[in-house]
């Protein structure tokens, strides 16, 4: 099976440029974690979403960051506009508790740089 | 935003050795997962606990879920090179399906 799929791997943009991170979640599972690693802040929790409704964003750092999932099989995590501070590995992953299988699997990430 | 406290911050071992880290919370935990992550890589699962008292093996890896629900352990007996990584947790706390993650754990082992 496929696991969690996230596109870009790497995303270099210039500040002040809307960027957009994409993710396919694994097939039947209805939880969607947006997650942002940096060494100062470790792995933080962005938002999540449960069959495509988002359930918690208050990990989001502000307005300039929103998350979509507009179908059960596909997330973006878009910023707009982009600063230097957001420069960070970004990640998704993705669970299906309702199956007795609470386990999140992740994405390989996103590294994004702002320049 | 929300860590759980993960010790230690890191640790040079000689191969063979074994490893023991830990994670602590101030919230009680429905569920605690532990991950190995490599550079450049996503954090990859090793261990699922579900249960508090509950003690689960993954060949040399053996996990346990604290009975105050609010603690787990890792531990990895006979360290090899391949073992070199960044381990953490993640718990999921009572009335939620989030995950929040420990600190990490940087593993060295010298050959």
């Amino acid at each position: 099976d496929a696991g969690v799929i996230q596109s870009p791997r790497h995303e270099v943009t210039e500040m002040g440029q809307e960027v957009t991170l994409r993710c396919k979640p694994i097939s039947g599972h209805d939880y969607l974690f947006w997650y942002r690693q940096t060494m100062m802040r470790g792995l933080e929790l962005l938002i999540y979403f449960n069959n495509n409704v988002p359930i918690d964003d208050s990990g989001m750092p502000e307005d300039r960051f929103s998350a979509k999932m507009p179908n059960a099989s596909f997330s973006t995590l878009k910023i707009q506009p982009s600063e230097p501070r957001d420069s960070a590995v970004y990640f998704c992953a993705s669970s299906s508790p309702g199956w007795g299988k609470p386990e999140a699997f992740f994405g390989q990430g996103t590294r994004l740089t702002v320049v | 935003g929300q860590q759980l406290n993960q010790s230690p911050q890191s640790m040079f071992i000689q191969e063979g050795e074994d490893v023991s880290m830990n994670c602590t919370s101030s919230s009680i935990f429905n569920t605690w997962l532990w991950y190995k992550q490599d550079p450049g890589e996503g954090p990859v699962l090793l261990i699922a606990l579900y249960k508090a008292g509950e003690l689960t093996s993954n060949g040399r890896l053996t996990a346990q879920f604290g009975i105050t629900r609010k603690d787990s352990f890792l531990n990895i007996s006979a360290s090899i090179p391949s073992d070199v990584g960044i381990y953490f947790c993640a718990g999921q706390p009572s009335g939620t399906y989030k995950y929040i993650f420990g600190t990490g754990t940087r593993l060295k082992v010298l050959a």
